[in-house]
């Protein structure tokens, strides 16, 4: 059973930084590409950034530019997501999600993790 | 840039069907797209892609009830015999020039 669970949600301060981690099991993990996706309260799917299988190829969203870095460890079955200088508007519920294809970052996406909560605040 | 429209929200009777849209913008009419289905305190899921010929894949363990199709730019979910737990937001996705995409979502009752 295809399984994706992320960590390393919390309550962070304005400015901070946090590490989201996105634990992977039931399928071979380094044969696809992975994202990251966040829904802000009462707000939409909004994709934050995506890494392909190797983790040559990655991107973020105009967002989180400079703000964010994705990675993962083929290892360790394990995603990545990074931020500092959070915001207020980084408030958000945190997904990680597999790209359906050939272990390129840019597809569809065909499963996902319930999320971990990230509440940027003083 | 690309951009998904869909309607903020859509209503029909348990037992009846239900057609969601979203529409791609101008350039952009022959993209696939996904469709996926959002519960409130749950993690998305995906229903299926669906190419601008109407052709669909759903997936794993998606019901029969749920069909894909498409008309130019418009891609189309279609629920039929409606139950309580399609109560939810759906929303559509695709990609281009690197980056990943989504509507706006349409949030769907069950009446």
């Amino acid at each position: 059973e295809v399984q994706l669970v992320e960590s390393g949600g919390g309550v962070i301060r304005p400015g901070g930084s946090l590490r989201l981690t996105c634990a992977v099991s039931g399928f071979k993990f380094d044969d696809f590409g992975m994202g990251w996706v966040r829904q802000a309260p009462g707000k939409g799917l909004e994709w934050v950034a995506g890494i392909n299988w190797n983790g040559a190829a990655t991107n973020n969203a105009d967002s989180m530019k400079g703000r964010s870095t994705i990675s993962r460890d083929n290892a360790k079955n394990s995603l990545y997501l990074d931020m500092n200088s959070l915001r207020g508007e980084d408030t958000a519920f945190y997904h990680c999600a597999r790209v359906l294809g050939d272990g390129d970052y840019v597809g569809y996406f065909d499963y996902w993790g319930p999320g971990a909560l990230v509440t940027v605040s003083s | 840039q690309l951009v998904l429209t869909q309607s903020p929200s859509a209503s029909a009777s348990l037992g009846a069907s239900v057609k969601l849209t979203c529409t791609l913008n101008s350039g952009h009419s022959s993209n696939t797209i996904a469709w996926h289905q959002r519960h409130p305190e749950k993690g998305p899921r995906y229903l299926m892609q669906l190419h601008y010929d109407g052709s669909h894949k759903k997936g794993d363990g998606i019901p029969d009830r749920f069909s894909g199709s498409s008309s130019g730019a418009e891609r189309y979910l279609t629920i039929s015999s409606l139950q309580s737990e399609d109560e939810a937001d759906y929303y559509c996705q695709t990609w281009s020039t690197g980056r990943l995409f989504f509507g706006g979502g349409t949030k769907l009752t069950v009446l």
